[in-house]
Order: structure tokens, then C-alpha cells, then sequence
């Protein structure tokens, strides 16, 4: 099974500023990898496919880089309704799919 | 527009089992697959499996392989997902998500959910 390990668990943040996020695969999951942001009490949504193209509707101030094992997710500029908990997932290799344990990206 | 829309909040026994429904509808419901993920609280995300509604053909994460059964209904265009012999780790709350289909696999739309609370 591969492992996504997300890093780091929580990241404090002023609106403005730029948010950086890592998500590390235990083993080569290629660009296979999506991510997803969830605020509470809804689903997650989908926010960027193949490590680096962003979903429909996605702004462009989110964006998704990396290959292998390790990928970012940035947020050029924190917006209020960015703060939320955001999770990676690889599907390179399965059964089973796997998610990260997530980010939560909190108000400084 | 494309919604699943999942069945309400339960409440189980240890031991007994429950079944969830995901009604689809907004597009093609036998052209996508359907998977389950499940969240226990302040958790992370946890993949279950998935069924082809076109075939009724499933695939079962080896931890729930012998109690989650996948089902479908091709005329109310809903997907089921039923869980057996609960225990008090399996309160959690359950997702269906649609496949975006090909050979990659992520989700692009998701249910709203339904939590499943086992108690005594």
C-alpha cells in the first residue's frame, strides 16, 4: 500500500500571504496524484488532478507541482475562504486508493 | 447539473449493519463508477471501494473486503453501500464520490454524507 504523508499537520497563515503544503508518497506514484480541500461539515472538493492541472472552476491562485514521491499544493495568496484542511491522493498504485492525513490551513 | 444526494444519519447496535443510498442524477449514471470513502471524526479520509454501475461489478479495500457490500439500482440510478457487523470504530460519516473515469482515478463530484453513529 502506498502511504501519503502530509506535512505539515497544520500551518498558520495570514490572509494575504502565500501557503505551501507537502504531501510525500511512500513509494514512485508518478504525477497520479490529486488534491482536495474540505471545510467542515462538507465533502471535500476537488482542486488540482495529474499533480499539477487544476479542476473546473479552481482559481488560479491554487497550484499543484511535483512528480515521484514528493508534490506541493500552493496558495499564492490565503483568501478567507481558503482556510480549510486539505488532503492528497495518489492513484499510481491500487487497490487501495490513499489519502495523506491532511493539512489544516488555519488563520494566523 | 450533477448531484449525488446521500441518505440520512443512522444509528446502530454494535453488530448490526446499515445501508446508505447515493441517488445520482445529472448525468449518466451507468458511465461513471461509483466509490466509497468513509471519515471518521477529525480523521482523515479512507478509501472503501468501488462498483461499476454499468455492470454491478465491485472492488473492496482488503480491510472491509468481508463486511462492505457494494450494490446498485440502474432504474432509480442510486448506489448502495452497505456495511455489516459494525463495531464502535466504523462511526464515521460515508461518501459516495463519482470517478472522473478512464484509467486515472480521483473524484470530482462527492454526496453530502451521511454519518453512521454505532452505539449501545
Amino acid at each position: 500500500e502506498v502511504v501519503m504523508t502530509q506535512s505539515p499537520a497544520t500551518l498558520s497563515v495570514s490572509p494575504g500571504e502565500r501557503a505551501t503544503l507537502s504531501c510525500r508518497a511512500s513509494q514512485f506514484v508518478s504525477t497520479n496524484l490529486a488534491w482536495y480541500q474540505q471545510k467542515p461539515g462538507q465533502a471535500p472538493r476537488l482542486l488540482i488532478y495529474g499533480a499539477s492541472t487544476r479542476a473546473t472552476t479552481i482559481p488560479a491562485r491554487f497550484s499543484g507541482s511535483g512528480s515521484g514521491t514528493e508534490f506541493t499544493l500552493t496558495i499564492s495568496s490565503l483568501q478567507s475562504e481558503d482556510f480549510a484542511v486539505y488532503y492528497c491522493q495518489q492513484y499510481n498504485d491500487w487497490p487501495p486508493l490513499t489519502f495523506g492525513g491532511g493539512t489544516k490551513v488555519e488563520i494566523k | 447539473q450533477v448531484q449525488l444526494v446521500q441518505s440520512g444519519a443512522e444509528v446502530r447496535r454494535p453488530g448490526a449493519s446499515v445501508k446508505v443510498s447515493c441517488k445520482t442524477s445529472g448525468f449518466m449514471f451507468t458511465g461513471y463508477y461509483m466509490h466509497w470513502v468513509r471519515q471518521a471524526p477529525g480523521q482523515g479520509l479512507e478509501w472503501m471501494g468501488w462498483i461499476d454501475p454499468n455492470s454491478g461489478g465491485t472492488n473492496y479495500a482488503r480491510k472491509f473486503q468481508d463486511r462492505v457490500t457494494l450494490t446498485r439500482e440502474t432504474s432509480t440510478r442510486t448506489a448502495y453501500m452497505e456495511l455489516s457487523r459494525l463495531r464502535s470504530d466504523d462511526r464515521a460519516v460515508y461518501y459516495c464520490a463519482r470517478e472522473v473515469g478512464g484509467t486515472v482515478v480521483f473524484f470530482d463530484y462527492w454526496g453530502q454524507g451521511t454519518l453512521v453513529t454505532v452505539s449501545s
